[in-house]
């Protein structure tokens, strides 16, 4: 079972670039999620997505836009790169029941020089 | 609005002995509750869950943890720890927005990392 897949898993961009973090999930579930992961500060939720159409922002949406494409993915865009969002970017993947658990990818390392 | 806290950064043990970690949350309902491990360059396992009934809980790879209400903690524990536990843990809670839903959004705690020593 693949359960949430992310790509790329690493990259490295300068000051400026744009990029798209791409995740899919084949669970069927409803409500997908991004975070980033940074050093003493567990994971921040950046954008969600509840359903299929709808996106909303989390804690640290700055700098940062996402599409959810269909049911199956949801990807995360930055702009225009800036170091401070150097960070590991997860991507997750449940149900709008606040009881259970959310399933994440392995991750996609992002270094912005 | 909704907090984790885990006390803890960085904690070592010695193969084979006991292991807490904790976790401290604020919410004013009942929250759900999480913990899920991480190894190196790996995304995130759960571990087990809590969200009502008996509040001592098993999860995966001999873990419990138990809630605590009156103390507002979910602390992690397990009898022997083995070197294959070195990861980073993280305690979650989802809960109920008032007057809406949390839309299965997860608040995180900073994470404790875990040194097994032979």
């Amino acid at each position: 079972n693949a359960g949430v897949t992310q790509t790329p898993k690493f990259q490295v961009l300068k000051t400026g670039q744009s990029m798209t973090l791409q995740c899919a999930q084949d669970m069927n579930h409803n409500s997908m999620y991004w975070y980033r992961q940074d050093p003493g500060m567990g994971l921040r939720l950046i954008y969600y997505s509840a359903s299929e159409g709808t996106t909303d922002k989390g804690e640290v949406p700055n700098g940062y836009n996402v599409s959810r494409l269909n049911k199956r993915e949801f990807s995360l865009r930055l702009e225009s790169a800036a170091p401070s969002q150097t960070s590991v970017y997860f991507c997750a993947s449940g149900t709008v029941d606040s009881n259970q658990p959310q399933h994440f990818g392995d991750g996609t390392r992002l270094s912005i020089l | 609005a909704q907090s984790v806290t885990q006390p803890d950064i960085h904690i070592t043990v010695s193969e084979g002995a006991s292991l807490e970690l904790r976790c401290n949350y604020s919410y004013g309902a009942t929250p759900y509750l999480f913990w899920y491990v991480q190894s190196p360059g790996q995304g995130l396992q759960l571990l087990l869950k809590y969200f009502s009934g008996d509040t001592l809980v098993q999860g995966i790879k001999g873990f419990e943890a138990e809630f605590k209400r009156s103390q507002s903690s979910f602390n992690l524990r397990k009898p022997s720890v083995h070197w294959s536990d070195a990861a980073e843990y993280f305690c979650a809670v989802g809960a109920l927005w008032a007057g809406g839903t949390s839309y299965g959004k997860l608040t995180f705690g900073q994470g404790t990392i875990l040194t097994v020593h032979p």
